[in-house]
């Protein structure tokens, strides 16, 4: 079965710093990958996805993910945090068969950007 | 567009009674889905469907039940309510050739 890690719960950084919210996978065969930001009270959304090609993936609100296929990793990055991207960050891995456009999720690291 | 719309935003039940989560999305999409959340256990897949009239099982299904008669709504219902179902439900959805899925708000639901 597949699998999500998120081995932080909460990371912290100053504005205006790089930021890295880590994700670590287990899946068999070609892994698709994805990132998603909830704020409060809201709903997941949509932030990148990795199918195929470039290992460096770009999304939305400037933010960017690298794929490494050796290290099972899929990390997100941002070269200048802003206050406004402190949020909840899931990573999610399609799941396998003929259901496959399930998704599993991670639990999800809190980022708080400090002014 | 709407785009996937959940009803109530809030709910508090008693254990034993029941009801009906409401999802609708109008953007055509074939896939449909619910999710409970927990926290700091991410997203748990109850059910899903493919199309109207087909449904599956997810990770989490037990004491829930979904159905699919067209392909905007997909409504969960919760049986017998326990405790253990207090959480933040969340519907999504998707077309079957984009691996994007679309959230709804969430409704909170407390069983006391």
């Amino acid at each position: 079965a597949q699998s999500v890690a998120q081995p932080e719960d909460q990371v912290n950084v100053a504005e205006g710093n790089p930021l890295t919210v880590k994700c670590t996978y287990s899946v068999s065969g070609n892994p698709y990958l994805f990132w998603y930001v909830q704020y409060p009270n809201r709903g997941l959304q949509f932030l990148l996805k990795y199918i195929t090609g470039d290992n460096l993936v770009k999304g939305s609100y400037g933010f960017e993910a690298e794929f490494n296929k050796s290290q099972t990793s899929f990390h997100l990055k941002k070269p200048s945090a802003l206050v406004s991207d402190s949020a909840l960050y899931f990573c999610a891995v399609r799941g396998p068969g003929a259901g496959s456009y399930q998704l599993t999720f991670g639990k999800g690291t809190k980022l708080s950007v400090i002014p | 567009n709407a785009g996937v719309t959940q009803t109530p935003k809030f709910r508090i039940l008693k254990i034993g009674q029941s009801m009906t989560l409401q999802c609708t999305q109008d953007m055509n999409h074939n896939y449909m889905y619910w999710y409970r959340q927990d926290p700091g256990m991410g997203l748990k897949l109850i059910y899903y469907s493919v199309g109207a009239g087909i449904t599956d099982k997810g990770e989490v299904p037990n004491g829930y039940n979904v159905s699919r008669s067209t392909t905007e709504d997909f409504p969960l219902r919760l049986e017998l309510a326990a405790p253990s179902q207090t959480s933040v439900y969340f519907c999504a959805s998707t077309l079957g050739n984009s691996y994007e899925q679309y959230f709804g708000p969430g409704t909170r639901l407390t069983v006391t």
